[in-house]
Formats: structure tokens, sequence, C-alpha cells
């Protein structure tokens, strides 16, 4: 299958620092890209959608400013965490799909992040 | 609203069968995803189904009813390495990924 890349796998940042975390699709163009956040045991939460070129999607309840999210390119999004906080401290991860909405959608490895 | 529900946890045995079953009820129905997920990992794509029926791949094979809302997982010969989550999503008629909280395999040598 296709490659997502995403970095850092783990971090661990002071609180009111600013974390980015980097997803790339190695071998295909991602249209569309992911970003989940994941608590212990719990679901994948879906943060929000970007598609290249335009803004994000953001899902009702998550912090547009404190969660930046770019996608400058077919092959890399970002998502900036802001002046983070402990309750920041999360599995963040990231998914990109290369064509339409029934095509599977291949994840990067994941970020821990921790604030302290 | 929307609900996807799955066990909580599943124990079984090296070698054996075990089935996980997933039911949903979604606003719209654009197909079923089964997704892999090891402990502080990202999940990883199992299955795919849209249609109703059975889909094999290896060990792992997917079944899917739309008219119960209904999906299951079917690993055999068990091994110690599917210990693992394994998360059931619907994609929505808005094309929206709707996520089970996934269910804990355990198995047991």
């Amino acid at each position: 299958g296709a490659v997502v890349s995403q970095h850092p796998s783990w971090v661990i940042c002071k609180s009111g620092t600013s974390v980015k975390i980097e997803c790339r699709s190695l071998d295909f163009q991602a249209t569309t890209m992911f970003w989940y956040r994941q608590f212990p045991k719990q679901s994948l939460m879906l943060m929000a959608t970007s598609n290249e070129g335009s803004k994000a999607t953001y899902e009702q309840g998550v912090e547009k400013d404190k969660f930046l999210i770019n996608h400058a390119s077919l092959t890399l999004s970002t998502l900036t965490v802001t002046s983070a906080h402990p309750e920041d401290s999360s599995f963040y991860i990231c998914s990109a799909r290369e064509g339409g909405e029934y095509t599977e959608a291949f994840f990067g490895q994941g970020t821990r992040l921790t604030v302290v | 609203g929307q609900n996807i529900d799955q066990p909580t946890e599943m124990t079984a045995t090296e070698g054996a069968i075990v089935q996980i079953n997933c039911t949903y009820q979604t606003s719209g129905f654009n197909g079923l995803f089964w997704y892999q997920q090891h402990a502080g990992e990202a999940p990883t794509f199992l299955s795919y189904n849209v249609l109703d029926g059975l889909e094999e791949k290896g060990r792992f094979s997917s079944f899917l009813s739309r008219s119960k809302g209904y999906s299951y997982l079917l690993l055999k010969e068990l091994q110690m390495k599917d210990s693992a989550s394994y998360l059931c999503a619907v994609l929505d008629s808005n094309y929206q990924l709707i996520w089970g909280a996934g269910t804990k395999l355990i198995i047991k040598p």
C-alpha cells in the first residue's frame, strides 16, 4: 500500500509553546488529508479535513486558531498545536487519501504529544 | 444520531477463529472499513465492503449486510501478532468516516 510518513513520532514540549507535526504522502499525491486525535482506549476523533490549496474544514468543537492546519502541497500537510497545554497531550494521527471518497485512507505512524 | 457498536474486548486462543461484530446506525451508507491498530500505533487498513456478502483476504474475511446494518470481521488461524484493536468505520452520506471505539482482541497461547 501507499506510504504516509508522519513526523515526529513523539514530542515533549513545555506548556505555552507550539508544536508542528508533519504528514507526508511519500509515493502518491494526497488530494485529501485528515487529522485525528485519539485518547487512550477511545475511538479516533476527526479534527479536520484538508484539501490541497484550500482552507481546512474543522469539526465542531475543534478550535481552528489553536490547531492550525496547512495543506500547502499534494504531499504535505502540517498540524501546529499553538500555545499547547497539558490537556492537549494526546496521540495525533494523520491520514491521506489519493482518490475519491470510496478509496481507503492510509495512516501516518502517529505522533504522541506530551505537554508538561 | 450516528452510532457504531462493537464489543469492547474479546479473548481468543492462538490457532482458533474469532468473529468481531459491528452494528451501525448512520445517516446514509457508502461503505464500511475495518482497520487494525496495534497499541501506540496508527491504524492499518484491512478491508472495505460496500456490497452485501463476504470478502475474503487471506486469514481475514469481512462480511456486510446493509439491510441489517451489520458487519463482521473474521480472523482465522489466529497468531499472537493479531493481538490488537480492530476498528469498524462507516462512510456516511456526507462521505464522512464514522468510527467505532474499537474491539481489543487478546490472543492467548
